[in-house]
């Protein structure tokens, strides 16, 4: 079974710095890419960050471009997003997902992490 | 990017009636690349359907899609309780990948 488990989340002042974390098991997670994606409180889905098995190709929505930096670690079936820069309207629950391949759907989700950028 | 515009934005039915949303992305989507998800309240969401008529696993045949280019729907037969949740639809053939706003059904 797939299980993806997200960590790190927290409150934050703007300016702020975070890593979220993501545990993945049930799957040989080298195989597959991962993605972010985030929902604003009471908002819709937004795609964030993606990044090949083998980590070697990474893309980013323009909203974070610059600020946000996605990595994994195929020893530890781990994905991370670094997140610089926060600002206010980074305020979101943060979603991994499993994709199949770039420009795929995402047939599994993590529970998600809350992140709250506020001064 | 493709702008997804679900409608309607939320509506209520009863136990056992059909319900239809509508997914009308703003650019031609192939029928490849369009899903649908459902997202219950404090949950992720989960992906019912992929290329446009695909349910994926462990989706009740109740949940059908079908459509092409502009125009995509996913219907619900005789619906039950635990199907109220807000549906999105996506659209994965170009990037970014980009979703709907939403529809809200309550039953």
């Amino acid at each position: 079974e797939v299980q993806l488990v997200d960590s790190g989340g927290g409150l934050l002042q703007p300016g702020g710095s975070l890593r979220l974390s993501c545990a993945a098991s049930g799957f040989t997670f080298s195989s597959y890419g991962m993605s972010w994606v985030r929902q604003a409180p009471g908002k819709g889905l937004e795609w964030v960050s993606y990044i090949s098995g083998s980590g070697g190709t990474t893309y980013y929505a323009d909203s974070v471009k610059g600020r946000f930096t996605i990595s994994r670690d195929n020893s530890k079936n781990t994905v991370y997003l670094q997140m610089n820069s926060l600002r206010v309207d980074d305020t979101a629950v943060y979603y991994c997902a499993k994709d199949l391949t770039w420009l795929a759907y995402f047939d599994n989700w993590g529970q998600g992490t809350l992140v709250t950028v506020s001064s | 990017e493709i702008v997804l515009t679900q409608s309607p934005g939320a509506l209520s039915l009863s136990p056992g009636e059909r319900a239809t949303l509508s997914c009308r992305p703003s650019q031609s989507v192939s029928s490849t690349f369009l899903a649908w998800y459902q997202q219950k309240p404090g949950q992720a969401p989960r992906l019912l359907m992929y290329a446009t008529s695909s349910r994926a696993t462990g989706i009740p045949d109740r949940f059908s899609g079908s459509g092409s280019g502009t125009d995509f729907t996913l219907t619900i037969s005789r619906l039950e309780p635990e199907d109220s949740a807000v549906y999105y639809c996506q659209q994965y053939g170009r990037s970014p990948r980009t979703f709907g706003q939403g529809t809200k059904v309550e039953i």
